[in-house]
């Protein structure tokens, strides 16, 4: 099976600040990363597919990028609204695994 | 509008036995292969099933082999989950997910529905 391992768990960031999440694969999975974000009792919604294509309808300071096995997600200019719950997720192979998830926290 | 209305789940107890429906619309469900994942407390995304879409070919995690079986009926747009032999690690909140017409990643999901399992 391929791990994927996030990095970090949590953050705290302020309004404005660009953040950055990682994603590691424990094998190459060529660009077949997608990233979700969930709040709290809410169903997760697709951000980004195959690392770095943006889902119709999510705001454009959020962008992704990668292949491989090393994969970011970035959000410029922090929105309060972005604070929430990310998890990647490889669709190169079943199962198709997520990372453990990111908290971004306001600061 | 695409829309997943989850229904079933609640409390079960150990080495029980529950069936999760979603039943899909604004869509033309027999295009699209489907998944379940599930959100334990405290813990991070798990997927736990798939299936295609004509429902010829499914796929499971292996915590979960033997044990869940995905199905769906084209017909009645719907997709389900019968999970047996239910086990505490399986408490979550558990969606349904629609997978892309290019590859399997998810872009519509049920609102969720928890599963206990608790003597």
């Amino acid at each position: 099976d391929i791990q994927m391992t996030q990095s970090p768990s949590s953050l705290s960031a302020s309004v404005g600040d660009r953040v950055t999440i990682t994603c590691r694969a424990s094998q190459s999975i060529s660009y077949y990363v997608n990233w979700y974000q969930q709040k709290p009792g809410k169903a997760p919604k697709l951000l980004i597919y195959v690392a770095s294509s943006l889902q119709s309808g999510v705001p454009s300071r959020f962008s992704g990028s990668g292949s491989g096995t090393d994969f970011t997600l970035t959000i410029n200019s922090l929105q309060p609204d972005d604070f929430a719950t990310y998890s990647c997720q490889q669709s190169y192979s079943t199962p198709f695994t997520f990372g453990g998830g990111t908290k971004v926290e306001i600061k | 509008e695409v829309q997943l209305l989850q229904s079933g789940g609640g409390l079960a107890q150990p080495g029980g036995s529950l069936r999760l429906s979603c039943a899909a619309s604004g869509f033309t469900f027999s295009d699209y292969a489907m998944s379940w994942v599930r959100l334990p407390p405290g813990k991070g995304l798990e997927w736990v099933s798939a299936i295609s879409d004509n429902g010829g070919n499914t796929y499971d995690a292996d915590s979960v082999k033997g044990r869940f079986t995905i199905s769906r009926d084209n017909s009645r747009n719907t997709l389900s989950l019968q999970m047996h032999s239910l086990r505490a690690e399986d408490t979550a909140i558990y969606y349904c997910a629609k997978g892309d017409s290019s590859g399997n990643w998810f872009d519509f999901w049920g609102q969720g529905t928890l599963v206990t399992v608790s003597s």
